[in-house]
């Protein structure tokens, strides 16, 4: 059973940059999957962010494109995501995922982070 | 990006009621859809992909159908434990994009 656990500051400040990190277990970052970052804002929908493979591929977000880097770690079997210049508007909680058949098979239970002085 | 239109955003229902939530996408996207269910403080839930494949482990009385751009997930008997918000999920264009969600409450 495949298991991811978001991790990182809850507060970022105004203008500062986002960093969390998303730890697989039961299953390897190598495998052939792509593993995406996904958030919530309080009382919004979904929006997705981005996605990495384990080669090191992305694809973002055009919304976000300019602020965000994921990147991966295979030898920690985990990948993260920066963001970049917050404001209260990145106030979400951030899920990482598992993309499997077509869809986001896997998830973090989510992390809620504050942008916030 | 394609808009994806949920209805109802809300709805109350009791134990056992059998309760029809719909999606609709602004452009065709053949079976590319998918029901997530979210609770707070767990991880989201894949129920259903490809507009009608029950996920591993998921009960039966969840179901999906639907084509083109008018999609159903309809829980046959609704349990203690349906009580969430669904997301319906389309990933036939990228970006990937998500409708704004349906809350089922209890009655």
């Amino acid at each position: 059973q495949v298991r991811l656990q978001e991790s990182g500051p809850g507060l970022v400040k105004p203008s500062g940059t986002l960093s969390l990190t998303c730890a697989v277990s039961g299953g390897s970052i190598s495998s052939n999957n792509w593993w995406s970052w996904i958030r919530q804002p309080p009382g919004k929908g979904l929006e997705w962010i981005g996605q990495i493979y384990h080669s090191g591929g992305t694809n973002y977000n055009p919304s976000l494109k300019s602020r965000v880097t994921i990147s991966v770690d295979k030898s920690k079997n985990q990948f993260s995501l920066k963001l970049t210049s917050v404001t209260a508007a990145d106030t979400a909680i951030y899920y990482c995922t598992r993309v499997g058949k077509w869809s986001y098979d896997y998830w973090g239970q989510g992390t809620l982070v504050t942008v916030s002085s | 990006d394609i808009q994806m239109t949920q209805s109802p955003s809300s709805l109350s229902a009791s134990v056992a009621d059998r309760v029809t939530i719909t999606c609709r996408t602004s452009q065709s996207i053949a079976v590319y859809l998918n029901w997530y269910q979210l609770k707070p403080g767990k991880a989201p839930k894949l129920l259903i992909y490809a507009a009608s494949t029950l996920q591993s482990g998921v009960p039966s009385r969840f179901s999906g159908s639907g084509s083109g751009t008018d999609f159903t997930l309809t829980i046959s008997s609704l349990q203690p434990e349906d009580f969430a918000t669904y997301y319906c999920q389309q990933s036939y264009f990228t970006p990937w994009t998500f409708g704004q969600g349906t809350k089922v409450e209890i009655k």
